[in-house]
């Protein structure tokens, strides 16, 4: 079974300040790991993913196979960034999990002027 | 030029009624998905349909049945409401069925009275 866990359902930060949301898995495969965000009064949207190792908007995430985990974090935070942003995985073993994602309970980011 | 469309926005029903939600993409995907985000807006998958093959059908009750005219189009029926179906409903497309990048519609807000 696959499944995500963002121990915080809400953070807040003041702007300029580090942010680093949480963010756990548990897949017996390989998975494939996302942040989606979604932006006030817009639609859900992917932010980047583990296999590109991208910086989008300044976040980056690395997963940690060894802790199980994918958090995601940006030096200094903005006030656009407020924000709800979910984990996904993806499980790509096939059978019922294949093109299967997995969202985490999301966590609500306030970034303080 | 919306990607991902869903009709309608809100749903307001009582218990006991049949309903429908429709959702049309017009970027060319062969998948496409539902999705249940409940009060605490935990997102969980439902249905996942490529090429108008069910491919995923989470734990979900009968009463929700899902119909794929064309690739382009997913509808949601549901029968028989319960109060318990009051969430919003997000549907959803990806190109292939192993392209995890998924792109999302508005969302469409159920309320069962």
């Amino acid at each position: 079974a696959q499944r995500v866990t963002q121990p915080e359902k809400l953070l807040s930060v003041f702007k300029g300040a580090p942010v680093e949301l949480k963010c756990n898995y548990s897949y017996s495969g390989s998975p494939e790991l996302f942040w989606y965000v979604q932006y006030s009064r817009q639609r859900l949207q992917l932010l980047l993913r583990h296999i590109s190792r991208e910086s989008i908007k300044g976040f980056t995430a690395d997963l940690n196979k060894g802790e199980t985990s994918f958090h995601l974090k940006k030096p200094f935070a903005q006030e656009e960034d407020s924000a709800m942003y979910y984990c996904a995985l993806s499980g790509n073993a096939g059978g019922t999990s294949y093109g299967k994602l997995t969202f985490g309970q999301g966590t609500i980011l306030t970034v303080h002027p | 030029d919306t990607a991902v469309s869903q009709t309608p926005k809100y749903l307001v029903t009582q218990m006991g009624n049949d309903k429908s939600i429709k959702c049309e993409q017009n970027l060319g995907h062969d998948t496409m998905y539902w999705y249940k985000q409940d009060s605490k807006k935990f997102l969980k998958i439902m249905f996942s349909y490529n090429n108008k093959e069910l491919i995923i059908n989470e734990t979900v009750p009968n009463r929700f049945s899902p119909k794929s005219p064309d690739k382009a189009h997913l509808n949601l029926h549901i029968n028989s409401l319960e109060l318990g179906d009051s969430a919003v409903y997000f549907c959803a497309s990806s190109q292939f069925l192993s392209t995890y990048e998924q792109y999302f519609g508005p969302g469409t807000r159920l309320t069962v009275t």
